[in-house]
């Protein structure tokens, strides 16, 4: 069975570098699959930050992309979100998920149960 | 990008009740469509791919419709389990955009 965990620092200053980690239990993050962020800001609807198959591609929401990378880690089969000058407006509860394949790119069919970041001075 | 606009953004519904859920996009989108079940503290689940596809072990009391721009998510028979927030997503074009979410409750 196929299992997500997010984990992260909870809190982080304005300006700073949130990260975030995705362990996955079950499954190789290298045997493919993209791998996704995804967050939901409070009283907001999900957002899509970006995806990446871990030998090749990666698609991010370009309204993030200046400011985030996700990378993955196969020796310690976890996948990290890095998120560059973080402002209040990225306060949220941040998912990972995978994609259902290749023919389904765009579908999520496993999720962790979330992590919440606090950007606050 | 690509708007998905859900309707209604909450009910209230018996046990029993059939409920139908409604989201369109801003744009065709053939049937790249997808919905999610987000109950509180629980991780997001995959209900239906591609419009109509029923995901393994999701009940069959779900179930989903549409093509091009117009989509709908039906409970045939609403069960307490099933009280959570419903949210459409297209995976028809990047960035991947989610409808703002129907909050399911029960009267």
């Amino acid at each position: 069975q196929v299992h997500l965990q997010e984990s992260g620092p909870g809190l982080v200053k304005p300006s700073e570098t949130l990260s975030l980690t995705c362990s996955v239990s079950g499954y190789s993050i290298s045997s493919g699959h993209y791998w996704v962020w995804i967050r939901q800001s409070p009283g907001k609807g999900l957002e899509w930050i970006g995806m990446k198959y871990l030998s090749g591609n990666s698609y991010y929401n370009p309204s993030l992309k200046s400011r985030v990378t996700i990378s993955g880690d196969s020796s310690k089969n976890q996948v990290s979100l890095r998120l560059t000058s973080v402002t209040a407006a990225d306060t949220a509860e941040y998912f990972c998920a995978r994609s259902q394949g290749a023919a389904s790119l765009g579908v999520f069919d496993i999720w962790g149960q979330g992590t919440v970041a606090i950007v606050s001075a | 990008d690509i708007q998905m606009t859900q309707s209604p953004s909450s009910l209230s519904a018996s046990l029993g009740d059939r409920v139908t859920i409604t989201c369109q996009a801003s744009q065709d989108i053939s049937q790249s469509l997808n919905w999610y079940q987000k109950r509180p503290g629980k991780a997001p689940k995959l209900l239906i791919f591609h419009s109509s596809i029923l995901q393994t072990g999701v009940p069959s009391r779900f179930s989903g419709s549409g093509s091009g721009t117009d989509f709908t998510l039906t409970i045939s028979s609403l069960q307490p389990e099933d009280i959570a927030t419903y949210y459409c997503q297209q995976s028809g074009d990047f960035p991947l955009t989610f409808g703002g979410g129907s909050k399911v409750e029960i009267k």
